[in-house]
């Protein structure tokens, strides 16, 4: 099975805020990534969190890491039509630079 | 804009007969990596070139096989392909060694095999 585990669907209105979760295993993960799929398109880096950091916040994102609990979570604030797309958990491990995906979280913005 | 390629977006072959899928980068990364997707799961790191050292995941299947001739193309082959070979294959780069170890990704090539 998988190390890095998310829910697969969320539906949010159109201006709300979406939370998007992940539990991961590794707990000498270095960082933790979030990418997002659009659809017909590769994976593209939205934010990362380095894993002594509690909190990292960019525009619209924060992003929370809970390091005891091994889980993070991606925040999205007034979310829009364009955020529909599957959003990717990703950690890499200590002392390796190779990303481990999560399933993703497929992300429908709802009028 | 630099930027990772890949071609064919779609391809469709035929059971057992052989197919290449490509990928080029003008980033001038020294990894690239070829991933697996298939519908509703994670990506699947098959291989990876470490400027040239080539690195395969331990349950890559032998029927799949990369080259890369230079810093900005490598190939994927897939020597005789099966159903259930077909998925998304996405091409990655990434500048090593350096934090935060990002990845670019491509488009993908989503595969048919018939």
């Amino acid at each position: 099975g998988e190390d890095v585990e998310q829910s697969l669907f969320l539906s949010v209105r159109e201006g709300d805020s979406s939370v998007i979760n992940c539990t991961y295993t590794d707990s000498s993960s270095t960082y933790l990534y979030w990418y997002k799929q659009e659809p017909g398109a590769g994976l593209q880096l939205l934010t990362y969190i380095f894993s002594n950091m509690d909190m990292k916040q960019d525009q619209r994102l924060t992003v929370l890491l809970n390091k005891k609990d091994k889980h993070l979570s991606l925040r999205i604030a007034d979310t829009q039509t364009g955020d529909s797309a599957i959003y990717f958990c990703a950690e890499t491990p200590f002392n390796d630079y190779k990303l481990s995906f999560g399933a993703g979280t497929t992300v429908t913005v709802r009028a | 804009d630099a930027m990772v390629i890949q071609n064919p977006r779609y391809q469709v072959t035929q059971f057992g007969k052989p197919v290449t899928l490509s990928c080029s980068q003008t980033l001038n990364h020294n990894v690239m990596y070829w991933y697996q997707q298939k519908s509703s799961q994670a990506p699947k790191l098959l291989f990876h070139y470490y400027d040239k050292d080539f690195n395969n995941e331990a349950d890559t299947p032998d029927n799949f096989q990369s080259r890369r001739p230079n810093t900005s193309f490598c190939f994927l082959d897939i020597r005789s392909p099966g159903l259930g070979d077909a998925a998304m294959y996405l091409c990655a780069t990434s500048k090593l060694p350096g934090q935060p170890y990002e990845q670019y990704f491509g488009p993908g090539t989503r595969l048919t095999v018939t």
